[in-house]
């Protein structure tokens, strides 16, 4: 089964820095799909960025990137600028495109961002 | 579209006592998910529908724990007696095919 590991409880960052988030995933399929989702305080679960497997070029969503390294099997979120309003819990997601669609979630890092 | 639907938002119960909760996916999506989220254990999968059909219901806890989905718009968490153990925020979430999920706002659960 694959499996998705975060390896950041928490980050912290400074108001309008930079941040990095870790993810790493373990897999034997060629194609699948990767998320990241965000989790403020109000619990709600919000979609950030989705990469595909099979495209090379790495996705971006205004001040949020990733840097997916298929071989290595990492799945990072970067966050530039940040803003109070990032602060919220950070889910990375695996989603296969054979294996019924399942789907799996890392255990989360807490982003913190400091005024 | 008003996006997936869950309700009660907050449900408070007894030990002992049946609880249900609600959702309704986006209109289209073809899967179904419900997740359970708590502090000890993160985001848990417990079952998943695509075309109204179960897929894996693995990550159901034990037989308290019941869902179905009677139609393409409507599915049921159900547990059955409840302990206090299970208090947690119960998440539904859709999708179309291997696309992203679309959660629902999530329902709290107390059993005291």
């Amino acid at each position: 089964a694959q499996t998705v590991t975060q390896s950041q409880p928490e980050m912290s960052v400074q108001e309008a820095e930079t941040v990095t988030l870790s993810c790493t995933y373990d897999t034997s399929e060629s194609d699948y799909y990767l998320f990241w989702y965000k989790q403020p305080p109000s619990r709600q679960m919000i979609l950030v960025i989705r990469q595909e497997a099979y495209k090379q070029q790495n996705a971006t969503e205004n001040r949020f990137s990733v840097n997916f390294q298929k071989a290595a099997k990492s799945f990072s979120l970067k966050i530039s600028d940040s803003q109070l309003g990032d602060a919220a819990m950070y889910f990375c997601a695996y989603r296969s495109v054979y294996n019924n669609n399942d789907m799996r979630f890392g255990a989360g890092t807490r982003l913190t961002v400091k005024p | 579209d008003a996006g997936v639907i869950q309700s009660p938002r907050h449900e408070v119960t007894e030990m002992g006592q049946e609880v249900t909760l609600r959702c309704k996916p986006i209109s289209g999506h073809d899967y179904l998910f419900w997740y359970r989220q708590t502090m000890m254990r993160g985001l848990e999968l417990l079952i998943y529908f695509n075309n109204n059909v179960p897929i894996d219901d693995s990550g159901m806890p034990e037989d308290r724990f019941s869902a179905k989905m009677p139609n393409a718009s409507f599915s049921t968490l159900k547990i059955q007696p409840s302990e206090p153990r299970d208090s947690a925020v119960y998440f539904c979430a859709s999708s179309y095919r291997s696309y992203e999920q679309y959660f629902g706002p999530g329902t709290r659960l107390t059993v005291t």
